[in-house]
C-alpha cells in the first residue's frame, strides 16, 4: 500500500530552537518529493525533491531527501513565532499521483 | 503568481442538499484537483483532472462529483450532502503532466453540513 508518514505529529519548541520534521514513504515509482507549509489557509510550496543527497534551502528552512532510505527531512534553525504552522509533506508517484502525510503541526513558543 | 480562487471561504447547507464548490484557476494550468483535510487525517484526494471534461477518482469519491467544462474551473458537487461531509475542502491545480512543477492551492472552504 502507497504510504506517506510524517513524524512527529505535533512539536512545541521555544523561538530560537532548530527543529526536524521528517517525512518517509513507501510509494511505487516515485517522481518527487514536496513540503507545503500551512498557516490559517492554503497550504503554500516550500520545496520539490527529485534527487538524494542535494540540499534544497531558502533562508533557514532547508530539505533533503534520501531515496534509498525513503525519507526527507525538513530543517528549521533559530525558529520564530511565525514559522507556527502545519508542515505537508506530498509525494508524487506512478501516473502522477500524490498522496499527502498528516502533517506536523508545529507551534514556536515566544 | 498562480491565483487559485475557490468561491465561499465558508459555507452552511443542510443535509439532503445539493452543494456546489466552485474552484478557478488563472494560469492556464491543466491539472486540477479537489481534496479535503479533515483533523488526523490530513489531505485526501477526492478528484482530479488533466484536461477539459477529464475527471479521474481520487482515494475518497464516494458522495462527490466533479464537472470541468471549461479548463480554469473545476467544480466539486455534494450531490445530497450528508454530515460526514463536514469538511474544510481545498482546490488545486498545477502546469501539467510531466513538467514537474507543484501544485498550488486555494484557501479553502470550510463546509459545515447540519
Amino acid at each position: 500500500e502507497d504510504k506517506v508518514v510524517q513524524s512527529p505529529l505535533s512539536l512545541v519548541v521555544h523561538e530560537g530552537d532548530t527543529v526536524t520534521l521528517n517525512c518517509s514513504y513507501e510509494v511505487t515509482n516515485f517522481r518527487s518529493l514536496l513540503w507545503y507549509k500551512q498557516e490559517k489557509k492554503a497550504p503554500t510550496f516550500l520545496f520539490m525533491l527529485t534527487s538524494s543527497g542535494i540540499e534544497k534551502k531558502s533562508g533557514r528552512l532547508s530539505s533533503i531527501l534520501d531515496k534509498k532510505e525513503l525519507f526527507s527531512i525538513l530543517n528549521i534553525t533559530a525558529t520564530q513565532t511565525g514559522d507556527s504552522a502545519i508542515y505537508l509533506c506530498a509525494v508524487e508517484f506512478r501516473d502522477d499521483k500524490i498522496i499527502f502525510g498528516k502533517g506536523t503541526r508545529l507551534h514556536i513558543l515566544p | 503568481d498562480v491565483k487559485v480562487t475557490q468561491s465561499s471561504r465558508y459555507l452552511v447547507k443542510r443535509t439532503g442538499e445539493k452543494v456546489f464548490l466552485e474552484c478557478v484557476q488563472d494560469m492556464d494550468h491543466e491539472n486540477m484537483f479537489w481534496y479535503r483535510q479533515d483533523p488526523g487525517l490530513g489531505l485526501r484526494l477526492i478528484y482530479f483532472s488533466y484536461d477539459v471534461k477529464m475527471k479521474e477518482k481520487g482515494d475518497i469519491p464516494e458522495g462527490y462529483s466533479v464537472s470541468r467544462e471549461k479548463k480554469e474551473r473545476f467544480s466539486l458537487i455534494l450531490e445530497s450532502a450528508s454530515t460526514n461531509q463536514t469538511s474544510m475542502y481545498l482546490c488545486a491545480s498545477s502546469l501539467g503532466q510531466g513538467y514537474r512543477q507543484p501544485q498550488h492551492f486555494g484557501d479553502g472552504t470550510r463546509l459545515s453540513i447540519l
